[in-house]
């Protein structure tokens, strides 16, 4: 079936500094790439879509300018998360349409001290 | 806009069944079911589409009622491995988005 190898599984940072998130697709080509954030005991939320060779679209309340995107190829979608604080600690995941549904990469959690 | 999961959460012996519900206010395309353990990414368990079908896996098995913009998770003779969030994904057109439900925690107890 369809892969979606996301990295890093997990990372720590500090507060201030930017952390950036890959998501590649392994056997298809991934023109649309979703990005999701998950605070603990929450369900997932969808911060952006990613097309390649065009801007994301934001979900209403979620900074652009905060969280990069960028979908450089049609396997590779990236998310950047700027100045990050304490606030951004969250699970995030990614997920490409493909032939059977939808995809998901196995998720980074993210911690900023 | 978010589909509706009840219950929020339910605690079951082992053996015993569940219904976990989804309902969404808008026509839907296709309903998704999902399975998460803690600390872990979402696993599929299956996808629905409108016309109104069941599928299973196992003991655990959905249905999706059109009219009522519904869909039903089964867990029948649950096993100590069904324990985990269920979450619904909702989409309304083809390669749209997903939208997930609030989610529902599933507990199963020897």
């Amino acid at each position: 079936g369809a892969v979606v190898s996301q990295h890093p599984s997990w990372v720590i940072c500090k507060s201030g500094t930017s952390v950036k998130i890959e998501c590649r697709s392994l056997d298809f080509q991934a023109t649309t790439m979703f990005w999701y954030r998950q605070f603990p005991k929450q369900s997932l939320m969808l911060m952006a879509t990613s097309n390649e060779g065009s801007k994301a679209t934001y979900e209403q309340g979620v900074e652009k300018d905060k969280f990069l995107i960028n979908h450089a190829s049609l396997t590779l979608s990236t998310l950047t998360v700027t100045s990050a604080h304490p606030e951004d600690s969250s699970f995030y995941i990614c997920s490409a349409p493909d032939v059977y549904g939808y995809t998901f990469g196995s998720g980074t959690r993210l911690t900023v001290v | 806009q978010q589909p509706v999961q009840s219950p929020q959460a339910v605690i079951l012996r082992e053996g015993e069944d569940a219904v976990i519900n989804c309902s969404s206010s808008k026509a839907l395309y296709s309903v998704h079911w999902y399975r998460q353990k803690h600390g872990e990414a979402p696993v599929f368990l299956m996808i629905l589409l409108k016309g109104g079908e069941q599928k299973g896996h196992d003991k655990i098995s959905a249905s999706f009622n059109e009219k009522k913009q519904q869909s039903s998770l089964y867990l029948t003779a649950s096993q100590l491995s069904y324990s985990g969030t269920y979450f619904c994904g909702t989409e309304y057109a083809a390669g749209n988005k997903l939208t997930f439900g609030g989610g529902t925690r599933v507990l199963v107890k020897p």
